[in-house]
């Protein structure tokens, strides 16, 4: 199965701050398959980026994907105290869709 | 408005099995797959499998594979997941989710199912 391995684990960032959070396949992916997820407490996960770098419907535009092959990242360019929660990136495009363990983003 | 909306939350012993139902509304079930994740308290995210709604085919993850059943009633437009065979290990919050595209992401959640395994 294809693992994820995302950094880092914890970001302590202040809200305005730049976030860059990364997700490293042990084989190459599809672009086409790899999504991030923001999860906050006693949430459902919600879907915030598809096809490595296209936003979800309702979501701002201070959310961006990049990458390709093995290597993808998420960027949050100006946080806010709404973004300060728990992201996981996945992979849907060979089973078993597989998902990374998650970076937290608190509050510095 | 889409809506994924499970079953109440489950207390097992180990040896059980538990049914999970996820009925949707507000889309046309078959046009759009259904996968199942879970999450152990304080943990990440888990891909359990997913099926088709328009004829039932299932994708399963090897941990649960030979425990899990996923199935689907068209006419009420509910999925459902059995777990067997439960074990303290089992004890998480179980979503069901939609496939935006067929076989891709989710896009819309259910509110989750504690499905607690406890003797």
């Amino acid at each position: 199965e294809i693992v994820l391995t995302q950094s880092p684990g914890t970001l302590s960032l202040s809200p305005g701050e730049r976030a860059t959070l990364s997700c490293r396949a042990s084989q190459s992916v599809s672009s086409t398959y790899l999504a991030w997820y923001q999860q906050k407490p006693g949430q459902a996960p919600r879907l915030l980026i598809y096809g490595a770098s296209s936003r979800a419907t309702g979501i701002p535009d201070r959310f961006s994907g990049t990458g390709s092959g093995a290597v993808f990242s998420l960027t949050i360019s100006r946080l806010e105290p709404e973004d300060f929660a728990v992201y996981y990136c996945q992979q849907c495009g060979t089973s078993p869709w597989t998902f990374g363990q998650g970076t937290k983003v608190d509050i510095k | 408005q889409v809506q994924l909306v499970q079953s109440g939350d489950e207390v097992k012993k180990p040896g059980a099995s538990v049914n999970v139902s996820c009925k949707a509304s507000g889309y046309t079930f078959m046009n759009h797959g259904i996968s199942w994740v879970r999450q152990a308290p304080g943990q990440g995210l888990e891909w359990m499998g997913w099926i088709s709604p328009y004829n039932g085919n299932t994708k399963y993850a090897q941990k649960v594979q030979g425990r899990v059943a996923m199935t689907r009633d068209t006419t009420t437009s509910t999925a459902y997941m059995e777990l067997r065979s439960l074990r303290s290990d089992d004890t998480a919050v179980y979503y069901c989710a939609r496939d935006r595209v067929w076989l891709g992401e989710t896009d819309y959640w259910g509110q989750g199912t504690l499905v607690a395994v406890s003797s």
